[in-house]
């Protein structure tokens, strides 16, 4: 099976910017993987931030941002608060094999 | 508003079978395609599989690491999903979430996995 690889932890001051990454080792990421971004809090259920590269949800918060750059998708965190940290996890989804995939996930600490 | 509450989770010895249950309510139930995702603990999420609705045929398709062992259903006269879960291994104790699978915005645009139940915990040890 294809596999998605985040950064395994990354740090943030408070307001600051972070960009979180994720590949596949399938090739570059497109538009057509619907790149999409979950964030988890300890106890809690994932919550869905970004869908297909760069659209928020309602709930969303405006300093959540994606994109592709380059081979990866990217999630961009500009003006990072406390309850920002938490596990953030993509998602491609493979037409092929019509499956999502999940990357292992990014511990963010905001210190 | 969407709710997904899951039920089914208990301890399981390894080789035991197990059906989980997702009640749906809040949207058009036997119009969503419908997922499973799982977390093992301390571990991140893995996406196990999907049935579509009536108008697809009901299909499925599973991640590879569990399909053989696992079979997705409904029964949209109840709005409710399942999952059978056969040959429990240690490896399958996890958090199980049902999900809408996507939803479709446009040609281009698909939102996946908007709304989360709170998942159901499932212990496979002897």
């Amino acid at each position: 099976q294809t596999v998605v690889t985040q950064e395994p932890s990354l740090t943030v001051s408070p307001g600051g910017t972070v960009t979180l990454t994720c590949a596949s080792s399938a090739g570059a990421v497109t538009s057509g993987y619907y790149p999409s971004w979950f964030q988890q809090k300890p106890g809690q259920a994932p919550r869905a931030l970004i869908y297909s590269v760069n659209n928020k949800h309602s709930w969303t918060p405006a300093r959540f941002s994606g994109s592709l750059l380059g081979d990866k998708a990217v999630l961009t965190l500009s003006g990072a608060q406390p309850e920002d940290e938490a596990e953030y996890y993509c998602l491609f989804y493979y037409g092929d094999s019509q499956v999502w995939v999940f990357g292992g996930g990014t511990k963010l600490t905001v210190l | 508003e969407v709710q997904l509450v899951e039920s089914g989770g208990g301890l399981v010895k390894p080789g035991g079978s197990l059906r989980l249950s997702c009640a749906a309510s809040g949207f058009t139930f036997r119009n969503a395609y419908m997922a499973w995702v799982r977390q093992a603990p301390g571990k991140g999420l893995e996406w196990v599989g999907r049935i579509r609705d009536k108008t697809d045929g009901g299909a499925t398709e599973y991640a590879a690491p569990v399909k053989g062992r696992i079979s997705i259903s409904r029964d949209d006269s109840k709005d409710i999903l399942y999952l059978q879960i056969n040959g429990l291994q240690t490896e399958d104790t996890a958090v199980y979430y049902c999900a809408i699978d996507h939803e479709r915005i446009s040609s281009t645009v698909v939102a996946p996995l908007q709304h989360w139940g709170q998942g159901t915990l499932v212990t496979v040890s002897s």
